[in-house]
C-alpha cells in the first residue's frame, strides 16, 4: 500500500519550459490537493479536486493548471515555468468530508528548481 | 477563512512535556481544530484533531479552550524524533475540502 506517490521527486527546469507533476493515490480518496512550500514558510494551496473530472482554485493558482481525469491521479502542470515557481510541491488526499475521519495524507514532495 | 497564530519556534528538553499553543480568535462554530507536523524533508503528517472537547491519541493530546479561541497541543514526553514544524489548522465542517497551513511552530528538542 503506497499511499500517496509523487513523481518526480526532483526536477530542474529552464525558464519557459513546461512540465507535469503526477500525484497518484491508492486509498480511493475523493479529494486531492496540490500545495507549494517555499523556504521557511507553511504550505499554500494551489488547486484542489473534490472528485474525478472536477478541479477548483486554491490560494495561489496563477501559473498552474490541473487535471483529474482519473480518480486516483491528480496532475499539476506548469505551462511556462518561472523562477518564482521554484518550490517544494506536495500532494495530499482526504476522504469525503462527511466522515469523521478527516485526516489528510501527504506525498513526500517534489523539489522543483527553475533556473 | 479563519486563521491561526502560532509562535515561530519553541525549544524543549528530551523526555519533558511540551505545550504548543495556537490562537484562533475568529474560529467559527463549525471549524475543527487540526494539528499536523512536518519532519525535515518530509510531507506533513496528521497528529490530532478536535472540535470542542479535549482529545487524546497515541501521539499527543489536544486541549481546547472553553471559548475555542485557542488550543494547545501537548506532547507528553518529547523525543528527538518529535523535532519538527507543527501546524495548527482550522477546517470547516462544510468546506472541508479546503484547509490552509500557516507558518507553524518549529520545535527543537535538546538531548
Amino acid at each position: 500500500n503506497a499511499g500517496v506517490t509523487q513523481t518526480p521527486k526532483f526536477r530542474v527546469l529552464k525558464t519557459g519550459q513546461s512540465m507535469t507533476l503526477l500525484c497518484a493515490q491508492d486509498m480511493n480518496h475523493e479529494y486531492m490537493y496540490w500545495y507549494r512550500q517555499d523556504p521557511g514558510m507553511g504550505l499554500r494551496l494551489i488547486h484542489y479536486s473534490v472528485g474525478e473530472g472536477t478541479t477548483a482554485k486554491g490560494e495561489v493558482p496563477d501559473g498552474y493548471n490541473v487535471s483529474r481525469l482519473k480518480k486516483q491521479n491528480f496532475l499539476l502542470g506548469l505551462e511556462s515555468a518561472a523562477p518564482s515557481q521554484t518550490s517544494v510541491y506536495f500532494c495530499a488526499t482526504t476522504e469525503q468530508g462527511n466522515r469523521m475521519n478527516t485526516e489528510a495524507f501527504f506525498g513526500q514532495g517534489t523539489r522543483l528548481t527553475v533556473v | 477563512d479563519a486563521k491561526t497564530t502560532q509562535p515561530n519556534s519553541m525549544e524543549s528538553n528530551e523526555e519533558e512535556p511540551v505545550h504548543l499553543p495556537c490562537n484562533h480568535s475568529t474560529i467559527s462554530g463549525t471549524d475543527y481544530i487540526h494539528w499536523y507536523r512536518q519532519l525535515p524533508s518530509q510531507g506533513p503528517e496528521y497528529v490530532i484533531h478536535g472540535l470542542t472537547s479535549n482529545v487524546n491519541n497515541r501521539m499527543a493530546s489536544l486541549a481546547i479552550a472553553e471559548d475555542r479561541k485557542s488550543s494547545t497541543l501537548i506532547l507528553h514526553r518529547a523525543t528527538l524524533r518529535d523535532a519538527a514544524v507543527y501546524y495548527c489548522i482550522l477546517r470547516d465542517l462544510y468546506n472541508f475540502n479546503k484547509f490552509y497551513f500557516g507558518s507553524g511552530t518549529k520545535l527543537n528538542v535538546k538531548p
